[in-house]
């Protein structure tokens, strides 16, 4: 299979730990995404890269939050300091930039709860 | 502000009939609308795209219509089949899809044998 994965599937967290998530895109992808879905919403935009530069960050996306993507290939999201609100599917979509028509491709995602 | 609204949480077809999602924007600069299906505790699957020099695109049972002027689109499906049964999500995107998405919040599709 040569689709978007992501690990864990599941985190459950008590509030105030730290927990980081990984994304691994389609392989020929130079755009990575991060997107967080509650319930009863549709997936919020968070940050996305470029190869190796985060090129837009949400103002959704607060100081706990970081992610990375070292060598263009995978990329980790870490939340430090868990919050109850920070509880979500945090779900990672890749892309092709420069295509016309560019189409995203999703991840499974990363249910996270914290207690 | 929502600037991609789905105004039906749920719809329920009966099997063979067609179902038709909406979804209306605000957001002029949007130019590219995509629609993804989810099922429960899986990442939404890709469906079916159009572009704003079009205003339909087909792919086998999917058919996107897009009016501009009205900045609605439509999803039809048809006939329709229990294993259409999710959620569906419109999207769109600025700069042709090389942009953030922006998603509604989704309409429950129940297709009834």
């Amino acid at each position: 299979d040569t689709g978007v994965s992501q690990d864990p599937r599941h985190k459950i967290t008590k509030r105030g730990q730290n927990v980081t998530f990984r994304c691994d895109p389609i392989s020929e992808h130079n755009r990575l995404y991060w997107y967080r879905q509650t319930l009863g919403q549709g997936p919020e935009f968070l940050t996305y890269f470029q190869n190796e530069a985060q090129l837009e960050k949400s103002r959704l996306l607060s100081d706990r939050f970081s992610a990375e993507r070292p060598k263009g290939s995978f990329s980790t999201l870490e939340i430090q300091r868990t919050e109850q609100g920070d509880s979500a599917m945090y779900l990672c979509a890749s892309s092709s930039a420069g295509r016309r028509q560019e189409t995203q491709y999703f991840g499974p995602g990363t249910r996270l709860l914290v207690l | 502000d929502q600037q991609v609204k789905q105004n039906s949480p749920s719809l329920s077809v009966q099997e063979g009939r067609i179902s038709i999602l909406n979804c209306d924007y605000t957001n002029s600069m949007f130019d590219y609308f995509l629609w993804y299906k989810k099922y429960p505790a899986e990442g939404p699957t890709f469906l079916i795209s159009i572009s704003s020099i079009k205003d339909k695109n087909e792919d086998g049972r999917f058919t996107v219509f897009l009016n501009k002027s009205a900045k609605h689109l439509s999803l039809h499906i048809v006939p329709s089949q229990p294993g259409d049964s999710a959620v569906y999500f419109c999207a769109a995107s600025a700069n042709f899809g090389n942009e953030k998405l922006t998603f509604g919040t989704g309409t429950r599709l129940t297709i009834i044998p």
